[in-house]
């Protein structure tokens, strides 16, 4: 089955720019989507089809995805942003998601 | 406004059984295909079923294949999740989620309903 690997946790300063990774077996041949999770709240997708931000998902938000590895970028990053960020795909008829990484602003 | 609500969580015993289900509204509910997604305490998530918009395609992921059932009843916007057998392992946060056909992501979710196994 296909896997999917996050880093558990990343920090950021205020303001400056985070990266969050999802690693895959040739995930550049998948479209990867992510999720922002906050404490008590359900998911809410932040970025889609590798690199497109659904309406209300602020500018400093963006994706990339190439080789085995897919990132998720927050510029600017601010202290609202903090919460758990999950990448998924779809495999074999089934979704798949990264064990999620929680990011923290400081 | 697009809304689901799921309800049906409760506390169940090992072995025992549960429906929930998941009520859509302010969209074409029968030209959505749908997804439940379960949390556990402290987890990350996992994705547990499919469900095309007329019911004729069904996926399920390995842990709940055969003990879990999804359907949907698309005169009454409603989604469901059938689950016989439960074990402890099942005690989790449990979300529906809209499904985007261009690109199989979920695109709208639920507020989730728990489910907690236990004797």
């Amino acid at each position: 089955s296909y896997e999917l690997t996050q880093p558990l946790s990343v920090s950021v300063a205020l303001g400056q720019t985070a990266k969050i990774t999802c690693g895959g077996n040739n995930i550049a041949n998948k479209n990867v989507h992510w999720y922002q999770q906050k404490p008590g709240q359900a998911p809410v997708l932040v970025m889609y089809r590798d690199s497109n931000r659904p309406s209300g998902i602020p500018e400093r938000f963006s994706a990339s995805n190439s080789g085995n590895t897919a990132t998720l970028t927050i510029n600017s990053a601010q202290a609202g942003d903090e919460a758990d960020y999950y990448c998924q795909v779809w495999a074999s008829n089934t979704g798949v998601f990264g064990g999620g990484t929680k990011l923290t602003v400081l | 406004e697009v809304q689901l609500v799921e309800s049906g969580g409760g506390l169940v015993q090992p072995g025992g059984s549960l429906r929930l289900s998941c009520a859509a509204s302010g969209f074409t509910f029968s030209t959505y295909e749908m997804d439940w997604v379960r949390q556990a305490p402290g987890k990350g998530l996992e994705w547990v079923a499919y469900i095309y918009g007329s019911g004729s395609t069904i996926y399920y992921a390995d842990s709940v294949k055969g003990r879990f059932t999804i359907s949907r009843d698309n005169a009454k916007n409603s989604l469901y999740l059938q689950m016989h057998s439960l074990r402890v392992e099942d005690t989790a946060i449990y979300y529906c989620a809209r499904h985007s056909t261009s690109s199989y992501y979920m695109d709208v979710w639920g507020k989730g309903t728990t489910v907690t196994v236990s004797s």
